[in-house]
């Protein structure tokens, strides 16, 4: 089956740790995104992907850092500079790249962080 | 400045009822407008989805209604059911801006048996 595989699914981390969320989709997507979910606050995008090495910063990427080194791979890291990094973390990937027509997201099943 | 605005926070409506969630928006620039339902501990899923070129658009249950010129959209569940209790999140894609999306806040619906 197709689709977008999170983990770890929780992941503990203690304060000035950096911590590596693994995204990898077998849709053959180009586009890929990483979401922010706090309670009441909805999605926020951290970082964006539309085609491999090559990667744009979305509306709250500080103390975050990701790479596309391969389609199928969007890694996520969560470093110490992050001063609030506890929430649940979202992985998606759409089709096309930007302007070609509707670009549905598909999601991963998440990974929850807690800092310590 | 939040791009789309999403109403109520939560709902609560009886089996059988029609639940109702509201979308509004100021960007012209939005092409697209997406539904997505969320379970507790999962990843949001697509439900249904609108151009801004169609009025109405129905699959089962639900229903989404587009107001172009109000800019507002809004999703009708018609006959509620307990499996329908679930995060609720309208959002609108962007043709200007890589493509991207911008999501409401979210609705946490629940339905009474």
């Amino acid at each position: 089956d197709g689709g977008i595989t999170q983990s770890p699914k929780y992941l503990f981390r203690k304060e000035g740790q950096n911590v590596t969320l693994s995204c990898e989709q077998n849709l053959n997507h180009d586009a890929m995104y990483w979401y922010r979910q706090d309670p009441g606050q909805g999605l926020r995008l951290i970082y964006y992907s539309q085609i491999v090495n090559d990667f744009q910063k979305g509306d709250i990427a500080e103390g975050y850092s990701v790479s596309r080194e391969k389609k199928e791979s969007f890694p996520l890291t969560v470093t110490s500079a992050q001063k609030n990094p506890t929430a649940f973390y979202l992985c998606a990937s759409s089709i096309g790249r930007a302007g070609s027509g509707a670009n549905v997201l598909t999601f991963g099943a998440g990974s929850r962080l807690t800092v310590l | 400045q939040q791009q789309v605005k999403q109403s109520p926070q939560s709902l609560i409506v009886q089996k059988g009822g029609i639940s109702i969630i509201n979308c509004a928006y100021e960007n012209t620039a939005f092409d697209y407008f997406p539904w997505y339902q969320q379970f507790p501990g999962k990843g949001p899923a697509l439900l249904i989805a609108i151009r801004p070129d169609v009025s109405e658009k129905k699959e089962g249950r639900f229903t989404i209604s587009f107001n172009k010129s109000a800019k507002q959209f809004s999703l009708h569940i018609m006959d509620s059911q307990p499996g329908d209790s679930a995060t609720y999140f309208c959002a609108a894609r962007d043709r200007t801006n890589a493509g991207k999306s911008t999501f409401g806040d979210g609705t946490t619906l629940t339905v009474k048996p």
